[in-house]
């Protein structure tokens, strides 16, 4: 069975980076038969893609966060990364990773459970 | 960007009555189109993709439909599991997008 899990820190000042990893079980991130992304719900509301990474390296942005992202994998440790640099309130949220299939809409097939990340001094 | 729009917010039903759920896209998406559910506190569970291709483990009553602009989730006799968040998602041209949710409660 894959598994995901989000790890990184909870509380994130205002300006800093975000930083979040995504532990990947079950599952080869570099094996090329899935997409691998980052997803966030603003507390109380829906949901925001954030992006996503292919094996090659090719990566995928939501535009209107594109100049703050930064993700990457690490397939020696099987997991990949998100970076959001100069964070303010309105990034915080629930923050998961999770899988999507090759399929039409790259629909998302398995999730982690979430990581609460707060921006607060 | 195709904006997706999700009808209605909320629909109160009963257990074993029918649920019909709307999502309707600013353009042209063809089926590339998603379902999910979500409950509180809880990660979003895949549904349905490609429009009406059911993911791996979930019931028959869950059923996807449409192409083009106009989809619809259907549960065809709501169990007390199902009730729920239930959102929309399209990617076209790498500009993924999800609805904003349709809360099915009792």
């Amino acid at each position: 069975q894959v598994q995901l899990q989000e790890s990184g820190p909870g509380l994130v000042k205002p300006s800093q980076t975000l930083s979040l990893t995504c532990t990947v079980s079950g599952d080869s991130i570099n094996s090329g038969d899935y997409y691998w992304g980052w997803v966030r719900q603003h507390p109380g509301k829906g949901l925001e893609w954030i992006a996503h990474i292919f094996y090659s390296g090719d990566t995928y942005h939501n535009p209107s966060l594109k100049s703050r992202i930064t993700i990457s994998m690490d397939p020696s440790k099987n997991q990949f990364s998100l970076r959001l640099s100069s964070v303010t309130a309105a990034d915080t949220a629930v923050y998961f990773c999770a899988r999507s299939m090759l399929a039409a809409g790259t629909p998302f097939d398995f999730w982690g459970q979430g990581s609460l990340v707060t921006v607060s001094s | 960007e195709a904006v997706l729009t999700q009808s209605p917010a909320t629909l109160s039903l009963s257990p074993g009555e029918r649920a019909t759920l709307s999502c309707r896209a600013s353009q042209s998406i063809s089926t590339y189109l998603a379902w999910y559910q979500q409950k509180p506190g809880r990660a979003p569970r895949l549904l349905i993709y490609e429009a009406s291709t059911r993911a791996t483990g979930i019931p028959a009553r869950f059923r996807g439909s449409g192409s083009g602009t106009d989809f619809t989730l259907t549960i065809s006799s709501l169990e007390p599991e199902d009730f729920a968040v239930y959102y929309c998602q399209q990617r076209s041209n790498w500009r993924l997008t999800f609805g904003g949710g349709t809360k099915v409660e009792i």
